[in-house]
C-alpha cells in the first residue's frame, strides 16, 4: 500500500526556517513527480510546490512561496523535502505531501492520487 | 492564474437525497479537473480525475461531469460518510489551483 509520511513540522518564530520531510514507501519513488500542498487552519487547499520524477528536471512553486521555499528529493532514500525559509504567520498550515500519477514521459497530469496524513507548521512569536 | 469558484459554500442535504456541487473555472481547463473529498482531520481523498474518471474505490453514487469552465459533482442517495468538504482542482495550467470548497452537511 502506498504510504507517504510527513515529518519535521512544529512551532517556529517569524523569520525562522524549517525543513519538512516526506518518507514514501510501496512504490517506485523516483518514477513519480511529487508535491507539497498546504491547508491553513479552517481554510481550503493551496498547492505549494512540485518536483519532477527522475527522468525530467523541473520544479514549480506557488508565487506565495517562491524565493523562500525549496523543494527537493532524494530518490535513494525515497524522500521528498521542503526547505522553508523566512517563515511568516501566513505560512501556518498543515502541509501535505502528495503524489501524482505515473507518466512514462515524465509529464504527468498534476492531480493528486495519494496524500500523506499531513504535518502542522505553526509560525508564531 | 486560473481561479476556481465552487458553489454553494455549504449545502444542506438529507440522507438519501441528491447533492449537486458546482465548480467554475475563470478560463477553460478543458477536462483537466479533479475532485477531492475531505473529512475533518483527514487528508483529502481523490474522487475524480479528468472530470469524470472515478478513482479507485469511489462508489458509483458519485458522478462527475462538465468541460471547459463548468463542472459538476453529483452525489446520489447521500450516505452518512458522504457528509464532508469537497474541493475541485484544475491541472490544465500552472499554478495548480483549487476551489474554495463546498461543505455538504446533514439537513
Amino acid at each position: 500500500e502506498v504510504q507517504l509520511v510527513e515529518s519535521g513540522g512544529g512551532l517556529v518564530k517569524p523569520g525562522e526556517s524549517l525543513r519538512l520531510s516526506c518518507a514514501a514507501s510501496a512504490f517506485n519513488f523516483s518514477s513519480y513527480s511529487m508535491n507539497w500542498v498546504r491547508q491553513a487552519p479552517g481554510k481550503g487547499l493551496e498547492w505549494v510546490s512540485s518536483i519532477s520524477s527522475s527522468i525530467r528536471d523541473y520544479v514549480f512553486y506557488a508565487d506565495s512561496v517562491k524565493g523562500r521555499f525549496t523543494i527537493s528529493r532524494d530518490n535513494a532514500k525515497s524522500s521528498l523535502y521542503l526547505q522553508m525559509n523566512s517563515l511568516s504567520a501566513e505560512d501556518t498550515a498543515v502541509y501535505y505531501c502528495a503524489r501524482v500519477p505515473y507518466a512514462s514521459n515524465g509529464y504527468p497530469p498534476f492531480y493528486f492520487d495519494y496524500w500523506g496524513q499531513g504535518i502542522l507548521v505553526t509560525v508564531s512569536s | 492564474e486560473v481561479v476556481m469558484t465552487q458553489s454553494p459554500a455549504t449545502l444542506s442535504v438529507s440522507p438519501g437525497e441528491r447533492a449537486t456541487l458546482s465548480c467554475r473555472a475563470s478560463q477553460s481547463v478543458i477536462r483537466n479537473l479533479a475532485w477531492y473529498q475531505q473529512n475533518p482531520g483527514q487528508a483529502p481523498r481523490l474522487l475524480f480525475y479528468d472530470t469524470s474518471s472515478r478513482a479507485t474505490g469511489v462508489p458509483a453514487r458519485f458522478s462527475g461531469s462538465g468541460s471547459g469552465t463548468e463542472f459538476t459533482l453529483t452525489i446520489s442517495n447521500l450516505q452518512s460518510e458522504d457528509f464532508a468538504v469537497y474541493y475541485c482542482q484544475q491541472y490544465n495550467n500552472w499554478p495548480l489551483t483549487f476551489g474554495g470548497g463546498t461543505k455538504v452537511e446533514i439537513k
